[in-house]
């Protein structure tokens, strides 16, 4: 049973773009949510979140939207950079512990 | 402020040993938490510890065991290695839950 789902394995536009990345999630109790970048051989590394009380968190270039009614959140990234390509994690947590649940990702490829 | 390391980068292990991954948290992180992540998977939660004892477990058989250290650092045991183990393991600290801090991953190979 997938809790958090990421339907788009791939992505690719074009450089000065805007990128947007979907996330949908199954779990009433999920109230955090937070994207990882990932490279290879590296570990994932922390982009933004947002908690269940808001529906946008905005830092830079990365925004963050969430839309509880339809559990369903996601990352805008404008504009899009080459340096931007690689797989974006959607996670989700739930107050009562500190657990992440992943979806599986999205690669994103950013063309110059 | 030093992050989060994680020791060896990668092992090649044959089915049936036994293994040991660790981890250093990032300084002042109090709660490390263990990841695997299987090819093509996002990574699926193994279990977490906070300030040395157990804080919640994922859906994995008791041969997956750790343990967290009063410096915080912590290891991963892996018993009775099966093919099937073979993953890229992620160890994460953490002090809130506004982020949480991963390491590059130990990339375990089960023959």
């Amino acid at each position: 049973d997938q809790q958090v789902k990421q339907n788009s394995p791939s992505l690719s536009v074009q450089e000065g773009r805007i990128s947007i990345l979907n996330c949908d999630y199954t779990n009433s109790m999920f109230d955090y949510f937070l994207w990882y970048k990932k490279y290879p051989a590296e570990g994932p590394t922390f982009l933004i979140s947002i908690s269940s009380i808001k529906d946008k968190n905005e830092d830079g270039r990365f925004t963050v939207f969430l839309n509880k009614s339809a559990k369903h959140l996601s990352l805008h990234i404008v504009p899009s950079q080459p340096g931007d390509s690689a797989v974006y994690f959607c996670a989700a947590s739930a107050s009562s512990n500190y657990k992440l649940t992943f979806g599986k990702g999205t690669l994103l490829t950013v063309n110059p | 402020e030093t992050g989060v390391t994680q020791s060896p980068t990668h092992l090649i292990k044959t089915r049936g040993q036994q293994v040991t991954l660790r981890c250093s948290s990032q300084s002042g992180h109090n709660t490390v938490s263990w990841y695997q992540q299987a090819l093509g998977q996002g990574p699926q939660f193994i279990f977490q510890y906070y300030r040395e004892e157990e804080n919640g477990r994922g859906n994995f058989p008791p041969r997956f065991s750790g343990l967290q250290f009063p410096n915080y650092s912590s290891e991963l045991n892996v018993n009775a290695l099966e093919l099937d183990d073979s993953a890229l393991y992620l160890c994460a600290s953490s002090l809130d839950r506004v982020r949480a801090f991963f390491g590059q991953g130990t990339r375990l190979t089960v023959v």
